[in-house]
């Protein structure tokens, strides 16, 4: 049973372009949850799916950031319009259930905007 | 808001135990975690406690909780090379399934 699997590894925008991180959940998991870590300090929780939908987008800022989960295919975390405050990693976990403990994180995606 | 707290680093020798130490503020967290990460890699679950515990031990690993000093400790027996890591602390929220997350600690280990 694979991993998580997030892709890229590495990301390196220009400001204003727009960046895609995908992430395919382990087999079986049906729960996504977007995470991120600015330089020296902890995660931070952005957003919560299921397939199809958005359960909780509290952590996620209001402009040029969306998430999704379709019924096929891996789950999307999208930035347009890209500033260097967004520069980050960017780690997703996923879980075959709502309780934490099962969550299960990938490897990350370092974004880079110059 | 609530916050969780660790110091960044933490310098041990090789074969010593390590203790690393995290203070919360939400009282209401129903699990506490500790994760490990090495370079280059996601985050893995090392262990985690629930609140109702005082104690947890898995082989090397000791996870002690005092819930009235809201403060959680990890303790990695004969810390050997291969613990090299940063290790983060992190609470659940009043949701559980949104963590919140320490600044991690840097276990550096000196030969």
């Amino acid at each position: 049973n694979a991993g998580v699997m997030q892709n890229p590894r590495h990301l390196v925008r220009r400001r204003g372009q727009e960046a895609r991180l995908r992430c395919s959940p382990m087999k079986g998991h049906s729960h996504v949850y977007w995470y991120r870590q600015l330089p020296e300090e902890g995660l931070k929780f952005m957003v919560y799916l299921q397939k199809e939908n958005i359960i909780d987008e509290s952590g996620m800022p209001k402009e040029r950031f969306s998430a999704e989960f379709p019924k096929e295919g891996p789950s999307i975390l999208r930035i347009q319009q890209v500033v260097r405050g967004d520069s980050a990693a960017y780690f997703c976990a996923s879980s075959p259930g709502q309780e934490p403990y099962e969550q299960y994180f990938g490897p990350g995606t370092r974004l880079t905007v110059t | 808001g609530e916050d969780v707290e660790q110091s960044l680093f933490l310098s041990v020798r090789e074969g010593d135990s390590s203790v690393i130490n995290c203070t919360y503020t939400d009282s209401s967290s129903t699990y506490l975690y500790w994760y490990k990460q090495e370079p280059g890699a996601g985050l893995q679950l090392l262990t985690y406690i629930f609140s109702n515990m005082d104690m947890k031990q898995d082989q090397r690993l000791t996870v002690l909780l005092n819930k009235k000093d809201k403060h959680l400790s990890l303790r990695i027996a004969d810390t050997q090379t291969g613990d090299s890591a940063i290790y983060f602390c992190a609470c659940s929220a009043d949701s559980n399934y949104q963590l919140i997350w320490g600044a991690g600690t840097k276990l550096i280990i000196k030969p």
